[in-house]
C-alpha cells in the first residue's frame, strides 16, 4: 500500500516561514492535499491539488510536488497557525485515501 | 452555511454494533463522494471508507474491511457507517468528510465528528 511520511514536528518563530514536507514514491504524479487540525477541532483542507487554496485560506500558505516530495509552506507564520498538518492523497491502485502520519507546528 | 453533523456514537461493549449517521446541510450530497475518516485518541487520521456519489462504488480501509458498511441516502441527504464486530482498537473519533472528485475523490470538508468509545 502506498505510504507517506510526514516529520513529526517543526518549530518556528513568529514572522518565519514554516515549511512541512510530505514524501512518497513518486509523489510528484499524484495530486497532493494537505488538512490542518487545530487541538480539539475537525480537520479543515488549507492546500489542494498540489497547490491550491480554498476560499478563506490566507494567500501565505502555498504548496508545491515534484518528485519524491509535497511541500507546503507557510509564509509569515502566526501563533493561529500552530497546529497538526496532514497530507493525504488518492490511491488509484487501490480507491483508497491515504494520510500521512502528520506534523505538529509549533510558533515558538 | 455547509454543515455536516456526525451522529450515533458513544460506549459500546466489544464484538456489539453502532451505526452512525451524517446529515448533510447548506449542499446536496449527491455530486460528492462521502468518506468515513477516524482518529484514535492522540493519534493521527485514519481513513476508513468512501462512497462513491450515486452509490455504484465504495471501499474500505484493511482495518474494517469486512465489519464495517457505509451506506447513503441521497434524497435524505445523510451518510451512514454500520460498523460490526467492534473492537478495542476501533475505539475512535469518527469523522464524515465530503469528497471532491480530483483524480479520485479527495476530503474537503469535515463534519465535527463523534465518539466512539469500544470497552466492556
Amino acid at each position: 500500500s502506498y505510504v507517506l511520511t510526514q516529520s513529526p514536528s517543526v518549530s518556528v518563530a513568529p514572522g518565519q516561514t514554516a515549511t512541512i514536507t510530505c514524501g512518497g514514491n513518486n509523489i510528484g504524479s499524484k495530486s497532493v492535499h494537505w488538512s490542518r487540525q487545530k487541538p480539539g477541532q475537525a480537520p479543515v483542507l488549507v492546500v489542494y491539488d498540489d497547490s491550491d487554496r480554498p476560499s478563506g485560506i490566507p494567500e501565505r500558505f502555498s504548496g508545491s510536488n515534484s518528485g519524491n516530495t509535497a511541500t507546503l509552506t507557510i509564509s509569515r507564520v502566526e501563533a493561529g497557525d500552530e497546529a497538526d498538518y496532514y497530507c493525504h492523497v488518492w490511491d488509484s491502485r487501490s480507491n483508497h485515501v491515504v494520510f500521512g502520519g502528520g506534523t505538529k507546528l509549533t510558533v515558538l | 452555511q455547509v454543515q455536516l453533523v456526525e451522529s450515533g456514537g458513544g460506549v459500546v461493549q466489544p464484538g456489539r454494533s453502532l451505526r452512525l449517521s451524517c446529515v448533510a446541510s447548506g449542499f446536496t450530497l449527491s455530486p460528492y463522494g462521502m468518506h468515513w475518516v477516524r482518529q484514535a485518541p492522540g493519534k493521527g487520521l485514519e481513513w476508513v471508507a468512501v462512497m462513491w456519489y450515486d452509490g455504484s462504488d465504495e471501499y474500505y480501509a484493511d482495518s474494517v474491511k469486512g465489519r464495517f458498511s457505509i451506506s447513503r441516502d441521497n434524497p435524505k441527504n445523510t451518510l451512514y457507517l454500520q460498523m460490526s464486530g467492534l473492537r478495542a482498537d476501533d475505539t475512535a473519533v469518527y469523522y464524515c468528510a465530503r469528497g471532491v472528485y480530483s483524480n479520485g475523490w479527495y476530503p474537503d470538508f469535515w463534519g465535527h465528528g463523534t465518539l466512539v468509545t469500544v470497552s466492556s
